[in-house]
């Protein structure tokens, strides 16, 4: 979806450094999401957002701090990357209830992939 | 922890073959939405489910919301190469803040 962007969309980076990834959307959304893909994992989320002042872990947050700037900003850290972290990440956003019936839908940005070596 | 695990994990399917993946919750879910993943992409919206028992057309896609709201299937009738992908299904734990994503159906058609 063009409304949600992320950068970079690919990073090659080495053990032990810091790295953030960053996401943005034009969406007017209140919730964004963390999401990291791995082949034959599915989606699993990492943290998530409901509104600026809100900050919660998601399944997998061990490993990474995120950071909501703004409504339409939220950017994930990698305090000092592994190779175990190479995967997929993928950002979304959902209006929440405000979105009425359809506040749960989810709409994905185009995804980081990053490679630790 | 809560679970959604999605059976065949792979199909492969000649062009016009009928397809059906389900969905499969270890805790009921409030409601469930399907997503659609093309190779290379990222997930897409395709249709959320809301009442118990409820049945949704999309053209040729059929879903359907188990009766206890645990499970849910998505049929795709007579398959396209346009419908290659990786189907999720993903829903909120009923009582949670737990938006959970079921494991996915990689679907290849064969021409």
């Amino acid at each position: 979806d063009a409304d949600v962007t992320q950068t970079p969309r690919n990073r090659i980076t080495k053990t032990g450094k810091r790295i953030m990834l960053e996401c943005s959307q034009t969406k007017g959304h209140d919730r964004m999401y963390w999401y990291r893909q791995d082949p034959g994992l599915g989606l699993r989320l990492i943290y998530y957002s409901f509104d600026v002042k809100d900050i919660n872990k998601g399944e997998i947050s061990d490993g990474y701090s995120v950071s909501r700037q703004a409504q339409a900003k939220f950017s994930l850290s990698l305090e000092s990357a592994i190779p175990n972290q190479t995967a997929l990440y993928f950002c979304a956003t959902s209006a929440g209830l405000a979105g009425g019936p359809s506040g749960d839908t989810q709409y994905f940005g185009p995804g980081t992939r990053l490679t630790v070596l | 922890g809560q679970q959604v695990m999605q059976i065949p994990q792979y199909q492969h399917v000649q062009e016009g073959e009928d397809f059906t993946t389900y969905c499969n919750s270890s805790t009921t879910l409030s409601n469930i939405q399907w997503y659609k993943q093309r190779p290379g992409g990222h997930p897409v919206f395709l249709i959320q489910l809301v009442k118990s028992g409820e049945v949704k057309k999309q053209k040729r896609l059929t879903f359907q919301f188990g009766e206890a709201k645990k499970n849910s299937s998505l049929h795709i009738t007579a398959t396209q190469t346009t419908d290659v992908g990786t189907y999720f299904c993903a829903g909120w734990a009923s009582g949670t803040y737990k938006y959970i994503f079921g494991t996915g159906t990689r679907l290849k058609v064969l021409a």
